[in-house]
C-alpha cells in the first residue's frame, strides 16, 4: 500500500507570493493533519481534519488555511508568505480522528523557501 | 500547556555501542499518549512506538527498547548495539486527552543520533 504522499516536494517562493501544498493521506485513512518543521526544530501542529471538517488548529496566523477533499486528500495554502514560513511541510494520515486510537503516518514533507 | 524536553540535541557513538535518548514531559492530562518517531535524512518521520499513561511497562522490540517513569514524566528510549542504519533524527512527542489537545502531537526538539563506522 502505498503510504501518505505529498506534492510538490520542494518549492521555492517569493515574499508575497501565495502557496498551495497537497497531500494524499494512505488508502482507508480519513484523518489528515498538518505539520511545519523549521530547521532544527520538532514540528509544530498546524491543522487536522477529519472526514473533511477542520478538527483543530494550531497556533499559526489566519494566512494559514487548509481544506479536505470528498477523497480525503487535502490542501494546505499559504498565503502572503514571510521569510520565516520557510520550512519543512508534513502532512500526516491517521485512521480515526485521535491519535491515541491510530498513530499517525507521516509523508516525505514538502520543503518550501521563502526568498 | 504540553511540553517535550529532549535535552541532548546530538549523540555521536561507535557502531555497536548501545545508546539512550532521554524524554522529559509535562501535561496537566491524567491520559495521555507518549510517541517515539525517527526522522532519517530523507525527511519522513517513522512511527517507533505509542505508550498510553496506564501502561508503564518497559517495551522490547529487537534492539529498541523503551523505559517509561511517570513518577519522573520520563518516557527514555534506549537502542542496543546500534547500527549506522540508526543515524537519524530522534523525536519523542506528547498526545494528551483534554482541552481539546487530543487529536495533535506535541513534539520535543530531537536529538540528532550519529553512529560511526
Amino acid at each position: 500500500d502505498a503510504g501518505v504522499t505529498q506534492s510538490p516536494t520542494h518549492l521555492i517562493k517569493t515574499r508575497g507570493q501565495q502557496v498551495t501544498l497537497r497531500c494524499s493521506p494512505i488508502s482507508g485513512h480519513k484523518s489528515v493533519s498538518w505539520y511545519q518543521q523549521v530547521l532544527g526544530q520538532g514540528p509544530q501542529f498546524i491543522f487536522q481534519y477529519y472526514e473533511k471538517e477542520e478538527r483543530g488548529r494550531g497556533n499559526f496566523p489566519d494566512r494559514f488555511s487548509a481544506r479536505q477533499f470528498p477523497n480525503y486528500s487535502s490542501e494546505l495554502n499559504v498565503n502572503a508568505l514571510l521569510l520565516g514560513d520557510s520550512a519543512l511541510y508534513l502532512c500526516a494520515s491517521s485512521l480515526t480522528r485521535e491519535s491515541r486510537n491510530s498513530p499517525l503516518h507521516f509523508g516525505n514533507g514538502t520543503r518550501l523557501t521563502v526568498t | 500547556a504540553q511540553k517535550v524536553t529532549q535535552a541532548q540535541t546530538e549523540i555521536s557513538v561507535v557502531e555497536k555501542e548501545d545508546v539512550t535518548l532521554d524524554c522529559v514531559y509535562e501535561t496537566r492530562d491524567t491520559t495521555y499518549y507518549l510517541f517515539w518517531y525517527k526522522q532519517p535524512p530523507s525527511g519522513e518521520l517513522v512511527f517507533l512506538i505509542r505508550r498510553n499513561s496506564f501502561d508503564e511497562q518497559n517495551e522490547i522490540s529487537g534492539r529498541y527498547s523503551w523505559n517509561f517513569q511517570k513518577s519522573t514524566s520520563s518516557f527514555n528510549f534506549t537502542i542496543t548495539a546500534s547500527q549506522v542504519v540508526d543515524s537519524a533524527v530522534y523525536f519523542c512527542a506528547l498526545s494528551g486527552m483534554g482541552g481539546g489537545s487530543n487529536y495533535k502531537l506535541t513534539f520535543g526538539k530531537g536529538t540528532l543520533l550519529t553512529v560511526n563506522p
